[in-house]
C-alpha cells in the first residue's frame, strides 16, 4: 500500500498570506496524485488533479506542483473561504490512499 | 446533473452488518466505476474499494477484506456497500464517490454522495 504524508499536520495563517501544504508518498505514484479541500460536514470536494491541474471552478490561487514522491499544494493569497482541512489522494494503482489531511486554520 | 444520493443514517450493535445504498443520475450508472470512502469523526479519508458497475467486479482495501462487500443493482442504477462484523471503530461517514472518467477504477472523484453515518454501540 502507498502511504501518503501530509505535512504539517495544522497550519497557522491570516489571510491574504501564502499557504504552502506538502503530500510525501512512501513510493513513486508519477503525477498521479489530487489535493481536496473538505470544509465541516461537507464532502471533500477535488481541487487539483494529476499533480498540477486545476479542476473545473476552482480559483487560480490554487495550484499544485510535484512528481514522483513529493507534492506541494500552494494557495498564493488565502481567502476566508480557504479554511479547511486538505487531503491529497493517490490514484498511481488499482488502491488508492488518501494522506491524514493539513487542518489549515485562522491565525 | 451528477446527484449521488446515499441512504440514512443507522445505528448497529457490534457483530452486526449494515448495508449502505447510493443512487446514481444524470449519466450512465454502468459506464464509471464506484468507489466508497469512510471517514471517522475527526479523523481522515479511508479509502475502501470500488465496484465496476458494468461488470459487478470488485477491489477491496486489504484492510477491509473478508468483511466488505460491494455489489451493484443495475436496473435502479444504485450501488451498495455491506460491512459485516462491525467493530465500535466502524463509527464513521461512509461516502460514495465517482469520478468524470469513464471505464477507469483509478481515478480521482469529482462527485461524492452526501455521506451516511453509521454508528456502532452496544
Amino acid at each position: 500500500e502507498i502511504v501518503l504524508t501530509q505535512s504539517p499536520a495544522t497550519l497557522s495563517l491570516s489571510p491574504g498570506e501564502r499557504a504552502t501544504l506538502s503530500c510525501r508518498a512512501s513510493q513513486s505514484v508519477s503525477s498521479y496524485l489530487a489535493w481536496y479541500q473538505q470544509k465541516p460536514g461537507q464532502a471533500p470536494r477535488l481541487l487539483i488533479y494529476d499533480a498540477s491541474n486545476r479542476a473545473t471552478g476552482i480559483p487560480a490561487r490554487f495550484s499544485g506542483s510535484g512528481s514522483g514522491t513529493d507534492f506541494t499544494l500552494t494557495i498564493s493569497s488565502l481567502e476566508p473561504e480557504d479554511f479547511a482541512v486538505y487531503y491529497c489522494q493517490q490514484r498511481s494503482n488499482w488502491r488508492s490512499t488518501f494522506g491524514q489531511g493539513t487542518r489549515l486554520e485562522i491565525k | 446533473q451528477v446527484q449521488l444520493v446515499q441512504s440514512g443514517a443507522e445505528v448497529k450493535k457490534p457483530g452486526a452488518s449494515v448495508k449502505v445504498s447510493c443512487k446514481a443520475s444524470g449519466y450512465t450508472f454502468t459506464g464509471y466505476y464506484m468507489h466508497w470512502v469512510r471517514q471517522a469523526p475527526g479523523q481522515g479519508l479511508e479509502w475502501m474499494g470500488w465496484i465496476n458497475p458494468n461488470s459487478g467486479g470488485t477491489n477491496y482495501a486489504q484492510k477491509f477484506q473478508g468483511r466488505v462487500t460491494m455489489t451493484r443493482d443495475t436496473s435502479i442504477s444504485t450501488a451498495y456497500m455491506e460491512l459485516s462484523r462491525l467493530r465500535s471503530d466502524d463509527t464513521a461517514v461512509y461516502y460514495c464517490a465517482s469520478s468524470s472518467i469513464a471505464a477507469r477504477p483509478d481515478v480521482y472523484f469529482d462527485y461524492w454522495g452526501q455521506g451516511t453515518l453509521v454508528t456502532v454501540s452496544s
